[in-house]
């Protein structure tokens, strides 16, 4: 089975903090992912890789950057937290073959004061 | 217009009837589909993928897809009250463009 794990379940930040959430995937997968989910608007893709120190922008990177040194880890960085970017925050991976189905880590629940 | 697009529900079936979870999508050239569940709190689970047009089964689940109409369909057959999720609706041309509609609520009433 895919196994896909993020560093916390839960977390609380204040306004200004930088913030970092990780993911690890343990299925050898190219390709990883970062969303956000809120109410009403569905997942929205905020930054992707497809190989170790590639990244590319998604609809929504404003606010976020990426980093990925080994190919199993993948992390997200608000540069400096703000209270529009409490969200659940979801990583995915998938396999390196265009278009394949993507699995889900257990997200994030990130609420910034 | 949504690039995908699902009735939000909530949609309500009795234990052992057949659930349709209908979803449209605009971009002609998208080229995989899938289904995933989502029960409240928890991340997304993938339970059906399909590329061609027509019916894929798996088990109780069957994926509906019609490329001619932009349009697929999920159906549960016996739903059970633990088939109670939001169903999300996700297409995709290539790699990384991979987009979610908003979901449909599902309750199995017992």
């Amino acid at each position: 089975d895919v196994k896909v794990t993020q560093s916390s379940r839960y977390l609380v930040k204040r306004t200004g903090e930088k913030v970092f959430l990780e993911c690890v995937q343990d299925m050898d997968h190219e390709n990883m992912f970062w969303y956000r989910q809120d109410p009403g608007l569905g997942l929205r893709l905020i930054y992707f890789s497809y190989d170790v120190k590639m990244k590319e922008k998604g609809d929504i990177p404003e606010g976020y950057s990426v980093s990925r040194e080994k190919k199993e880890r993948f992390s997200l960085i608000l540069e400096s937290a703000s209270t529009n970017q409490t969200s659940m925050y979801l990583c995915a991976s998938s396999p390196q073959v265009s278009g394949r189905e993507q699995y889900f880590g257990p997200g994030t629940r990130l609420t910034v004061t | 217009q949504k690039e995908v697009e699902q009735n939000s529900g909530p949609l309500s079936v009795p234990e052992g009837a057949i659930a349709s979870l209908n979803c449209t999508y605009s971009d002609r050239g998208s080229q995989s589909f899938f289904w995933y569940r989502q029960y409240s709190g928890k991340s997304p689970e993938l339970i059906m993928f399909i590329y061609s047009n027509g019916d894929k089964e798996d088990g109780r689940f069957t994926a509906q897809l019609n490329k001619a109409s932009q349009y697929v369909s999920l159906l549960i057959r016996d739903s059970q009250p633990s088939d109670s999720a939001t169903y999300l609706c996700a297409v995709s041309r290539t790699l990384n463009d991979m987009r979610f509609g908003a979901g449909t609520r599902l309750t199995v009433k017992p």
